[in-house]
């Protein structure tokens, strides 16, 4: 069964020290891994696509198929970057993506 | 047009009313999805429609009934809801690039109160 698993549901942080938001899943297939992030009084929207391989506001994941997992990471926090972010998984060719509990980043300054 | 966009924003029901909530979409994704989400927890699929066919149905209760008139539209029709219905419903789309999941696109959602 397709599951992903953020076990962190605060995480607060100086600005200016690293970040690491983690996340693990599981799936039979060869699966897509995304980060969405919400801000304050945004909308839902994509952070992250682990095929992208790109970096987006200094964040980056890299998708560890032997520890199935896909954490986010950045050297140097924020306070913009304060929001709730969400573990996202859509397995190849399908319709569904499954979203993690999420996990919410506190940026102190 | 790159945004999603639902009416209405807030909407206030009793459990004996019908209203429908209300997804448009111009970037001509071929997928769109209503989402359940309650507060601090994530979104919980209920419906997703590619090429304007209803292709999931999460074992949503009938009192929500969704409809798709075309590839830009996509309607969410309620009824006799309960008060543990009330929660914000997200609509989002995705391009369905074939073979792969891909980026969904979400809208601001509707806050939605069952009295």
């Amino acid at each position: 069964a397709q599951r992903v698993t953020q076990p962190e549901k605060l995480l607060s942080v100086f600005k200016g020290a690293p970040v690491e938001l983690k996340c693990n899943y599981s799936y039979s297939g060869s699966p897509e891994l995304f980060w969405y992030v919400q801000y304050s009084r945004q909308r839902l929207q994509l952070l992250l696509r682990h095929i992208s391989r790109e970096s987006i506001k200094g964040f980056t994941a890299d998708l560890n198929k032997g520890e199935t997992s896909f954490h986010l990471k950045k050297p140097f926090a924020q306070e913009e970057d304060s929001a709730m972010y969400y573990c996202a998984l859509s397995g190849a060719g399908g319709f569904k993506t499954i979203f993690g509990a999420g996990t919410r980043l506190f940026v102190k300054a | 047009d790159t945004e999603v966009t639902q009416t209405p924003k807030h909407l206030v029901m009793g459990m004996t009313n019908k209203k429908s909530l209300k997804c448009e979409q111009h970037m001509g994704h071929r997928a769109m999805y209503w989402y359940k989400q309650k507060a601090k927890k994530p979104p919980e699929l209920m419906f997703v429609y590619s090429y304007e066919k209803l292709s999931i149905n999460e074992s949503v209760p009938s009192r929500f009934s969704p409809e798709c008139p075309n590839s830009s539209l996509l309607n969410l029709h309620l009824h006799a809801l309960q008060p543990e219905d009330s929660a914000l419903y997200l609509c989002a789309s995705s391009h369905r690039d074939r073979g792969r999941g891909d980026t969904q696109y979400f809208g601001p959602g509707t806050r939605l109160t069952v009295l």
